[in-house]
């Protein structure tokens, strides 16, 4: 069964540094990969998605994932915080069979100190 | 349009009471999904819709009762809850078939529901 796992339930950053949060994912078969965000009371937005035509992957807002399989990760990063990104974020890998579960991480709170 | 939406809002009900969520969207999309997602913690899929039927149940209690009057909407019948079943209820939706992996999902904002 294809998982993934989000290192960190919390991350702290400063106003302008790198934000970096860390996604392993577990899969025998190249997976389908996806960054979700969700603001407080509010469902769940697509950042960005892996679709195996770039390692290197752009998403909205600034945000950048990068594919590597050596490593099973797929990290995301924006080089430089602003206080409207503190949310929660989730990864994701979509089930390889049939496709319709998504399976999320447990989620990574992202918090921007001024 | 590439909103779903969902209402109400907020539902607070007894625990005899029976109520329902609604679910609409008009992307053309033909797969549609209920999860349930308790606080600080990430969405557990319910059910899922493929091409109007039911292609999915995760084993979720008699209690909840999903519908798909048709390619738009999508209903989720509550009745006789339990206060453990307080949670936010999303609804979301995706192109194709289900089976396009791709194929990432929109999520309507939730329904806060809240069983006294």
């Amino acid at each position: 069964a294809q998982s993934v796992t989000q290192l960190g339930s919390h991350v702290s950053v400063s106003e302008g540094a790198l934000v970096l949060l860390r996604c392993n994912y577990s899969s025998s078969v190249p997976p389908y990969l996806f960054w979700y965000v969700q603001y407080p009371n509010q469902g769940l937005q697509l950042l960005l998605k892996y679709t195996s035509a770039a390692t290197l992957v752009k998403g909205i807002n600034g945000f950048e994932a990068e594919f590597k399989k050596s490593e099973t990760s797929f990290h995301l990063t924006k080089p430089s915080a602003h206080m409207s990104d503190a949310a929660e974020y989730f990864c994701a890998v979509r089930e390889d069979t049939g496709g319709f579960k998504t399976i999320f991480g447990a989620g990574t709170r992202l918090f921007v100190k001024a | 349009d590439t909103e779903v939406t969902q209402t109400p809002k907020h539902l607070v009900m007894g625990m005899t009471n029976k109520k329902s969520l609604k679910c609409e969207q008009h992307m053309g999309h033909r797969a549609m999904y209920w999860y349930k997602q308790k606080a600080k913690k990430p969405p557990e899929l319910m059910f899922v819709y493929s091409y109007e039927k039911l292609s999915i149940n995760e084993s979720v209690p008699s209690r909840f009762s999903p519908e798909c009057p048709n390619s738009s909407l999508l209903n989720l019948h509550l009745h006789a809850l339990q206060p453990e079943d307080s949670a936010l209820y999303l609804c979301a939706s995706s192109q194709g078939r289900g089976g396009s992996s791709y194929n990432e999902q929109f999520f309507g904002p939730g329904t806060r529901l809240t069983v006294l």
